[in-house]
């Protein structure tokens, strides 16, 4: 079964800073999706950014964009120029690639509270 | 274009009840799915329906079953509440299963079970 785990309960950041959000994963596919969403106080999860697994090149959006490294299984999270806005509970997210039962099922990490000192 | 809509927000049920969820996908959407988010925890995976069939589903008891409706929309059905039942219940919906563009997530319904 996949895992994804995430070490950091809380963290911190001054606004305009930079910080970064780890994430480790364990699987024993090759065909896979990851996923970093965030959840504000008002509980929707929002998608911040999404890689594909055979892809080699680091996905980003804005000034969120993710250090993949694959043969670690390690997938974390860099927030450029943070933003009072960011502050929520950042989620880590697996999802396998196509095909058998429970395609499309998200395996969630136990998530980051990330706090942005003004 | 409409997000997901979940209902109710909230609900306060004794322990034994019964409860139904509900939960209406983005428009264009076939796919939802269902997690429990327990406080402070993240979401796990109850199940997924495509197209009004289950497809998947996680390490859940039969009392948890759902269904979906030709308009996608779907219910998320609790039967026999116990005090571990209590938390945030989050429905997504999506293009497809496994869809590339990732997942709609709704506000969710907190259940507090007393």
């Amino acid at each position: 079964a996949q895992t994804v785990t995430q070490s950091q309960p809380e963290m911190s950041v001054q606004e305009a800073e930079t910080v970064t959000l780890s994430c480790t994963y364990d699987t024993s596919e090759s065909d896979y999706y990851l996923f970093w969403y965030k959840q504000p106080p008002s509980r929707q999860m929002i998608l911040v950014i999404r890689q594909e697994a055979y892809k080699q090149q680091n996905a980003t959006e804005n000034r969120f964009s993710v250090n993949f490294q694959k043969a670690a299984k390690s997938f974390s999270l860099k927030i450029s120029d943070s933003q009072l806005g960011d502050a929520a509970m950042y989620f880590c997210a697996y999802r396998r690639g196509k095909g058998g039962t429970s395609y499309g099922k998200l395996t969630f990490g136990q998530g980051t509270i990330l706090t942005v000192h003004p | 274009e409409t997000g997901v809509t979940q209902s109710p927000t909230h609900l306060i049920k004794t322990r034994g009840q019964q409860v139904t969820l509900r939960c209406s996908s983005q428009s264009g959407h076939n796919t939802v799915s269902w997690y429990q988010q327990a406080l402070g925890q993240g979401p796990q995976f109850i199940f997924q329906y495509y197209r009004e069939e289950e497809n998947g589903r996680g390490n859940f008891p039969p009392r948890f079953s759902g269904l979906q409706f030709p308009n996608y929309s779907s219910e998320l059905n609790v039967n026999a509440l116990e005090l571990d039942d209590s938390a945030l219940y989050l429905c997504a919906s999506s293009l497809f299963a496994g869809s590339n563009y990732g997942y709609t997530f709704g506000s969710g319904t907190r259940l507090t079970v007393v």
